[in-house]
């Protein structure tokens, strides 16, 4: 019953460089979604999708693009990593008027 | 712009002791959820509340949903070692997006 799974756990990039978050579900889940965590901040919305090819921007979206070409995966790209986004990056999925379902995280560090 | 805000947002505590934690906001959500998240990993879902002024109770857990249904309350009784963690609140919206707490790092100390 695997869930929500992320990859990779871990990633040092360097500024300026790209780099794609992977995040898939096994729920059939139509909504997903992407925060990254920050210290004293919480949870922060990055993009989310309701569904295979529609996605829209949360909170913090830029330097970030994500598509949905199905309803496993929904992938995040970093075009030109900043040291700003030092983060800790999650991935949640749910069904309409439920609960999210996370994955464990990516950590990432930008030097 | 953070539209909730948890108090504290560190408590260190012994023991058996009890303790609650506050979410509160100037909106209104349809429900509110509770998670907790451990180091390493993603928030679990704890509870959901959805209507105003319910109060449900997960063993030493109770949550609470205000009566406008603008803020909540956790409150742990007996705490114990094993409660420690990251407590997170969470406001859906009728168009399903959750908007996140700052949170709240609970210790307890044995």
């Amino acid at each position: 019953n695997a869930g929500v799974t992320q990859t990779p756990k871990f990633q040092v990039l360097k500024t300026g460089q790209s780099m794609t978050l992977q995040c898939a579900q096994d729920m059939n889940h139509e909504y997903m979604s992407w925060y990254r965590q920050d210290p004293g901040m919480g949870l922060r919305l990055i993009h989310y999708s309701v569904g295979a090819g529609i996605t829209d921007q949360g909170e913090v979206p830029n330097g970030y693009n994500v598509s949905r070409s199905t309803t496993e995966d929904f992938p995040l790209r970093l075009l030109s990593a900043a040291p700003s986004q030092t983060s800790v990056y999650f991935c949640a999925s749910s069904r309409a008027n439920s609960p999210l379902h996370f994955g464990n995280g990516t950590r990432l560090t930008v030097t | 712009t953070q539209l909730l805000e948890q108090s504290p947002q560190f408590l260190s505590i012994q023991e058996g002791e009890n303790l609650t934690v506050y979410c509160n906001s100037s909106s209104v959500f349809s429900s509110l959820q509770w998670y907790r998240q451990e180091p390493g990993e993603g928030p679990v879902l704890l509870v959901t509340v959805v209507t105003g002024g319910e109060v449900k109770k997960l063993k030493r857990l109770t949550f609470q949903f205000g009566d406008a249904r603008k803020d909540s309350s956790l409150h742990i009784t007996a705490a114990q070692p094993g409660d420690t963690g990251l407590y997170l609140c969470a406001g859906a919206n009728t168009g399903n997006q959750f908007y996140f707490g700052t949170g709240t790092s609970l210790t307890v100390i044995p």
